[in-house]
């Protein structure tokens, strides 16, 4: 089976930096992605890493280290319309996507 | 371009009631489909997987199926709905190539 695990709800402050953790178990590992998704929206695609190393898009850097089943997401600059939750998923067992319960980030002024 | 419809966005059905949500995909064919619910306050729950017509995996055993019918359009459906089965419906495909899912708008359904 796919266990997803990162934590339920952060807060940090507008301006800031913050790392957004997940640790994965899965078999037929082929990715990690993240979305963001907004309360009573649909999740939308913010990054994904297949190769260990770190990936960045503007403000949001992603990082995977397959060996160590372990992923972070990284915002910068930490903006209001940044509160969201923040989902991590796996691709595996050949196509699909597992999602974990989502990280709520609370951005504060 | 590529667009995923999904409706209606809001549903309220008594227990006991049929479901059908519709999903259709437009600007692509043969596209991997995907269901997800995602329960208040949690994650999303893959529900079921379609790599073509006819070809649904399940992935928990529940109150709900699919069908494919046609090669951009999937169908969640329960003969009986449950009050467990409220939540937020979403449908996805997986891009061009599979490399990433792409999500409707979702349904927010309420069964009371």
């Amino acid at each position: 089976g796919q266990n997803i695990d990162q934590p339920t709800e952060m807060t940090a402050t507008e301006g800031a930096i913050v790392q957004i953790n997940c640790t994965y178990q899965t078999s037929g590992f082929n990715g990690l992605f993240w979305y963001q998704q907004h309360a009573g929206e649909a999740p939308t695609f913010l990054s994904y890493n297949v190769l260990d190393g770190l990936e960045e898009k503007g403000r949001f850097s992603s990082f995977l280290s397959r060996s160590k089943g372990y992923s972070y997401l990284l915002l910068k600059e930490l903006q209001m319309k940044d509160s969201a939750s923040y989902l991590c998923a796996v691709k595996a067992d050949f196509n699909k996507f597992y999602f974990g319960s989502g990280t709520k980030l609370n951005v504060k002024p | 371009s590529q667009t995923i419809h999904q409706w209606p966005a809001t549903l309220v059905q008594p227990v006991g009631s049929p479901l059908s949500l519709e999903c259709t995909v437009e600007g692509t064919s043969n596209p991997n489909l995907y269901w997800y619910r995602q329960a208040a306050g949690r994650g999303l729950q893959l529900l079921f997987y379609s790599v073509g017509i006819g070809q649904i995996s399940s992935e928990v055993p529940q109150n709900l199926s699919a069908s494919r019918p046609q090669d951009r359009q999937f169908i969640l459906s329960s003969k009986k709905l449950l009050l467990s089965d409220s939540g937020f419906y979403l449908c996805a495909w997986g891009g061009t190539d599979n490399e990433k899912l792409f999500f409707g708008s979702g349904t927010q359904l309420s069964v009371l």
